[in-house]
């Protein structure tokens, strides 16, 4: 099946830094997204990406749908943005999500 | 708030009780699904309702036992759990399964059992 990696695994940085989260797949896959769950457990989505770009404030996020990877930058880091980062894609075959391992960051104030 | 609600958010049972998970959507979707979410592993899919028919059981055990009443609401029973049954229950919606669309995730269910 298909493979979800992400990295880098964990993150700590200072607030204001800038980051960015990187997921790899490995095969093509006709859905995307970013999520982030908190430090409650409560999963938010991010982007639905399956290609292109998108900017939500200070993220923004690239699918490049033909070299199987997608990045997830965060710009002005604030405390608020510490909790796990997972990318999901999905294949048409079975319209389910394959999930990465996630990214833990870190916002040190 | 994704529109998506579960309840308790926190539950604490033993290995021969009888509980109830709860998940509601007022997104107007058609689709919702169950996730478990153990420490340390990525999010597993348990069962996927699609217009009130299950449409997917991922191998999940006989002790979990989902119902679907209405596009709206979504249940999880639980009997005679296992230890390593503890988790996070995360329950989800999207306009439809088959289909990509966007899943909404509501807070979760943190389930330990003694």
């Amino acid at each position: 099946g298909i493979q979800v990696e992400q990295s880098p695994p964990d993150l700590i940085l200072q607030e204001g830094a800038n980051s960015t989260l990187r997921c790899n797949f490995s095969d093509s896959v006709n859905n995307l997204q970013w999520f982030h769950q908190n430090p409650w457990g409560q999963l938010i989505n991010l982007f639905y990406i399956p290609s292109g770009t998108k900017q939500n404030g200070r993220l923004s996020a690239t699918t490049v749908a033909t070299e199987r990877y997608s990045l997830l930058y965060i710009s002005s880091s604030q405390t608020t943005d510490s909790g796990v980062y997972f990318c999901a894609v999905e294949r048409d075959s079975n319209y389910q999500l394959i999930w990465g391992a996630g990214t833990k960051l870190i916002i040190k104030p | 708030e994704t529109g998506v609600t579960q309840t308790p958010r926190h539950l604490v049972m033993g290995m021969t009780n009888k509980k109830s998970l709860k998940c509601e959507q007022h997104l107007g979707h058609n689709a919702m699904y169950w996730y478990k979410q153990s420490a340390k592993k990525p999010l597993e899919l348990m069962f996927v309702y699609n217009f009130k028919e299950q449409t997917e059981n991922n191998s999940v055990p006989s002790r979990f036992s989902p119902e679907c009443p209405n596009s709206s609401h979504l249940f999880l029973h639980l009997h005679t759990l296992q230890p390593e049954d503890s988790a996070l229950y995360l329950c989800a919606s999207s306009q439809e399964h088959g289909f990509s669309y966007e899943q909404y995730f509501g807070p979760g269910t943190r389930l330990t059992v003694t």
